[in-house]
């Protein structure tokens, strides 16, 4: 059964550095396709995405956030990373960590809630 | 970017109607490789995204067969052969075959 749960600091000031975890379960990151990646969603709107990671530890990230992204994992204890650095309100979002097979993703977390805000 | 426009942004449906939804895309989705990657999920109410269609035409695991998608090239259409209450949500089309990876708007679907 594969499972994935994301976590974050939930509130956090302008032009501080966004950490997510994103942990999971039934299916390793160190097998050949697999991936994770990240989503966001402000508040009834749309779906964003922000980057994926790849098993053979290939990073691709949306270039619409510019530099300010930086995506990693730790394969052994089956969990991947998000930074976002200098957030700021337009970072607010509900943010979603999934897992890829091949070039979809097939299974979602529930979503984690950060608001950005002084 | 590739852009993706779905329509309607909003869809009225009776339990039993049949409906569709489409999804233009600015780019053809069709790569060197002949590959297809256009996906269709559903996001219930307070729930997160979950994949219903997968490459076009390909029902995700335990998705029930009165989903159903097609096209090609730049159109793309998810059809609901037989609207249930749970059906109802917001529907996004999504593309993987250019960088970076965009979704539609959505559309939501609700009950008449």
């Amino acid at each position: 059964q594969v499972t994935l749960k994301e976590s974050g600091p939930g509130i956090l000031q302008p032009s501080q550095t966004l950490s997510l975890t994103c942990t999971f379960s039934g299916f390793s990151l160190s097998t050949y396709g697999m991936g994770v990646g990240w989503i966001r969603q402000p508040s009834g709107k749309g779906l964003e995405w922000l980057a994926n990671i790849w098993w053979d530890d290939d990073k691709y990230y949306n270039p619409s956030l510019k530099n300010r992204l930086t995506i990693s994992k730790d394969t052994s204890n089956n969990q991947a990373f998000l930074k976002i650095t200098n957030v700021d309100t337009a970072d607010t979002a509900t943010y979603y960590c999934a897992r890829i097979l091949w070039a979809h993703f097939d299974y979602w977390g529930q979503g984690v809630m950060v608001t950005v805000s002084s | 970017d590739v852009v993706l426009t779905q329509t309607p942004s909003t869809l009225s449906a009776t339990i039993g109607q049949s409906v569709s939804i489409s999804c233009r895309s600015s780019q053809s989705l069709l790569d060197s490789a002949g590959n297809t990657y256009l996906y269709w999920y559903l996001q219930r109410p307070g729930q997160s995204p979950q994949l219903l269609i997968y490459l076009v035409s390909n029902l995700g695991s335990g998705v029930p067969n009165r989903f159903s998608g097609s096209g090609s090239g730049t159109d793309f259409t998810l059809k609901i052969s037989g609207v249930e209450a749970e059906d109802l949500g917001v529907y996004y089309c999504m593309q993987a075959t250019h960088a970076p990876w965009t979704f539609g708007g959505g559309t939501k679907l609700e009950l008449k």
